[in-house]
């Protein structure tokens, strides 16, 4: 099993720019998350999944969108890129909505936008 | 709403001796506590949990926690540093919604010196 995948590992943006993030896992979970990281910060959850077909807001949704076509996939959107979002950013998923269950992550993609 | 704090940013030990990295909590109901750490240019890496039961949880590469619900801590603990324990640790909570979103602290980089 490969767990957890992201695509890209790094990716340069110029201001205004789109992009679309990647994560992929194959351990058949169905609660997946999208989470960001900034030095000081620790990590902030910006969009999750508790399904094929849904999606809600985190902490920190401004900015993004996500959507979750496919149980395997999730998808995290920048339609206008801004410096602010520079970051490195991760996603995890876990099993069901039993609390005691730790998330898995993956490896992040560094962005930066200038 | 719950939260947890790191109050340590940067933690330093020698090689050989015992090493703790500091993690209270704030939450309503029964917490649902948790350690990850993060090497460099890695994800994030589940260490332990407390869910529930002994106040001494034991989890990988030999660390250990102790839940105190008096002072609302979840401290984690080792008692031989390695110089290859030298990373981010994060402490989190998770939330009583059905989404069992995490909240991380903002992490604590620990070195060990050898």
């Amino acid at each position: 099993n490969a767990g957890v995948t992201q695509t890209p590992k790094f990716r340069v943006l110029k201001t205004g720019q789109s992009m679309t993030l990647l994560c992929a896992q194959d351990m058949n979970h169905e609660y997946m998350y999208w989470y960001r990281q900034d030095p000081g910060m620790g990590l902030r959850l910006i969009h999750y999944s508790v399904g094929e077909g849904t999606t809600a807001k985190g902490e920190v949704p401004d900015g993004y969108n996500v959507s979750r076509l496919k149980k395997q996939n999730f998808l995290l959107g920048l339609e206008s890129a801004a410096p602010s979002q520079t970051s490195v950013y991760f996603c995890a998923s876990t099993p069901t909505s039993a609390r005691g269950n730790e998330q898995f992550f993956g490896p992040g993609t560094r962005l930066t936008v200038l | 709403a719950q939260s947890v704090a790191q109050p340590e940013d940067q933690v330093n030990v020698a090689e050989g001796n015992p090493l703790t990295v500091k993690c209270t909590y704030s939450v309503s109901g029964n917490p649902y506590l948790f350690w990850y750490v993060q090497y460099p240019n890695r994800g994030l890496q589940f260490l332990l949990k407390y869910i529930t039961g002994d106040n001494l949880v034991k989890g990988s590469y030999g660390f250990e926690a102790e839940f105190n619900k008096s002072q609302t801590s979840f401290h984690l603990k080792k008692p031989s540093a390695l110089v290859s324990d030298s990373a981010l640790y994060f402490c989190a909570v998770r939330d009583h919604t059905g989404a069992n979103n995490l909240f991380f602290g903002t992490g604590t980089r620990l070195t060990v010196i050898p």
